[in-house]
């Protein structure tokens, strides 16, 4: 079974600074997705970025980027210029991609992201 | 546009009473899924349904049953309620194509006690 390890229960940054929140996944599969979700404190799962393994390019969407080293199992979001409005949990969440599958996600337990004004 | 839509948002149980959490999707999706929220946790999955008809357990499936008659629906039932069962649950949708994401509720809060 896949498991993924969010090893970051805690971190903060400054506003305007630059934040890197570390994702590990665990699985034999060669073709999956990954995902990393936003939930602030009104509870909703914003989905912020989303990276397919076929693909080397690192995803980006505006101030957020990954860093996907599929070798090494590792999956890294990454938020430029951090604003207030940043502050939330972030999970980071693997689906295979095999046909036919549930294309359940398998979450991580979570990282807290505080901003600093 | 909806997308999907959760109720009741918050609801006290006693223990040993049942109850059902509703579910429903505008996007005419054929994924459908259901997840629990611990403190400090991330998502578990508890069951999830392919398409109307089709419904198959997740990880945490024990005192829950769903039911899948209408593409739109998915109700999630809970019988005799335990302790255990307080948390935040979510519903989740997702379209056929594998590229496509999850789309998520705004969640239940459900003490029991």
């Amino acid at each position: 079974a896949q498991t993924v390890t969010q090893s970051q229960p805690e971190m903060s940054v400054q506003e305007a600074e630059t934040v890197t929140l570390s994702c590990t996944y665990d699985t034999s599969e060669s073709d999956y997705y990954l995902f990393w979700y936003k939930q602030p404190p009104s509870r909703q799962m914003i989905l912020v970025i989303r990276q397919e393994a076929y693909k080397q390019q690192n995803a980006t969407e505006n101030r957020f980027s990954v860093n996907f080293q599929k070798a090494a199992k590792s999956f890294s979001l990454k938020i430029s210029d951090s604003q207030l409005g940043d502050a939330a949990m972030y999970f980071c969440a693997y689906r295979s991609s095999s046909q036919g599958g549930s294309e359940k996600l398998v979450f991580g337990k979570g990282t807290k992201l505080t901003v600093n004004p | 546009n909806a997308g999907v839509t959760q109720t009741p948002k918050f609801r006290i149980l006693k223990i040993g009473q049942s109850m059902t959490l509703q579910c429903t999707q505008d996007m005419n999706h054929n994924y459908m899924y259901w997840y629990r929220q611990d403190p400090g946790m991330g998502l578990k999955l508890i069951y999830y349904s392919v398409g109307a008809g089709i419904t198959d357990k997740g990880e945490v499936p024990n005192g829950y049953n769903v039911s899948r008659s209408t593409t739109e629906d998915f109700p999630l039932r809970l019988e005799l309620a335990a302790p255990s069962q307080t948390s935040v649950y979510f519903c989740a949708s997702k379209g056929g194509y594998s590229n496509q994401p999850q789309h998520f509720g705004d969640g239940t809060r459900l003490s029991i006690l």
